[in-house]
């Protein structure tokens, strides 16, 4: 069983709908869970941070965290055809080593 | 904030030479610098964790001989491939954390390196 795990997809969805993305993860020990963007053929670029459990918006997304079924979630509203990207989910227990899920390829028709 | 570059962007090799790749924090430093792999359509792979001024710290199954990390200043850190083979042909992309007790990372925008 992988530590991390996330449906590689591809999800699709027009444009203006609200998308869900979700990881689970086995190791109880990680503290902190983040989002990455990831266009083809470049870096990820971090979305969201959140420490423990909870929830956290900016502005578009809103990350939530359960603990307690070990399951994350990012939350896109309006998704617009420029959010067509690879979304990874990234956790830590600390020391800044991150686990990385497979990553969701999200489409977004206009 | 929080900008991490890398060079060169992409590099095509002949195999058995060698390829440095460079890894800079732009904006702040770095206390640790991260090397991951990412084959098409696959998640990264960390390589090796280097702290400045130390030896790098090498996942299990990466060749630190082949992989040479360098990590001379809390901006800097450099990859090289040496003797390179076509096997080695990936996406090599850098990190950087800002310091303990956020775990957050800055990735840099990648160098895919092509041996022929």
């Amino acid at each position: 069983q992988k530590e991390v795990e996330q449906d590689p997809g591809p999800l699709s969805v027009p444009e203006g709908a609200i998308v869900s993305l979700n990881c689970t993860y086995s190791n109880s020990a990680f503290q902190y869970f983040m989002w990455y963007r990831q266009y083809s053929r470049k870096g990820p670029e971090l979305l969201m941070y959140t420490y423990s459990s909870g929830n956290k918006e900016d502005g578009r997304f809103t990350a939530q965290v359960d603990k307690s079924s070990k399951y994350i979630s990012l939350f896109i509203r309006d998704s617009q055809p420029s959010d067509s990207a690879t979304y990874l989910c990234a956790m830590s227990a600390g020391f800044q080593k991150l686990v990385f899920g497979t990553g969701t390829r999200l489409l977004v028709s206009p | 904030g929080a900008v991490v570059s890398q060079h060169p962007s992409w590099v095509i090799c002949k195999s058995g030479t060698s390829v440095k790749i460079e890894c800079r924090s732009l904006d702040f430093q770095a206390t640790t610098m991260f090397w991951y792999r990412q084959f098409p359509k696959q998640s990264l792979m960390l390589m090796a964790t280097s702290n400045e001024g130390s030896k790098a710290t090498y996942e299990q199954g990466v060749e630190k001989d082949k992989f040479l990390i360098n990590h001379a200043s809390l901006t800097l850190s450099t990859l090289t491939v040496t003797s390179a083979h076509p096997e080695d042909s990936s996406f090599y992309i850098c990190s950087a954390g800002r310091g303990q007790g956020t775990d957050t990372q800055y990735f840099g925008p990648g160098t895919r390196l092509t041996v022929l």
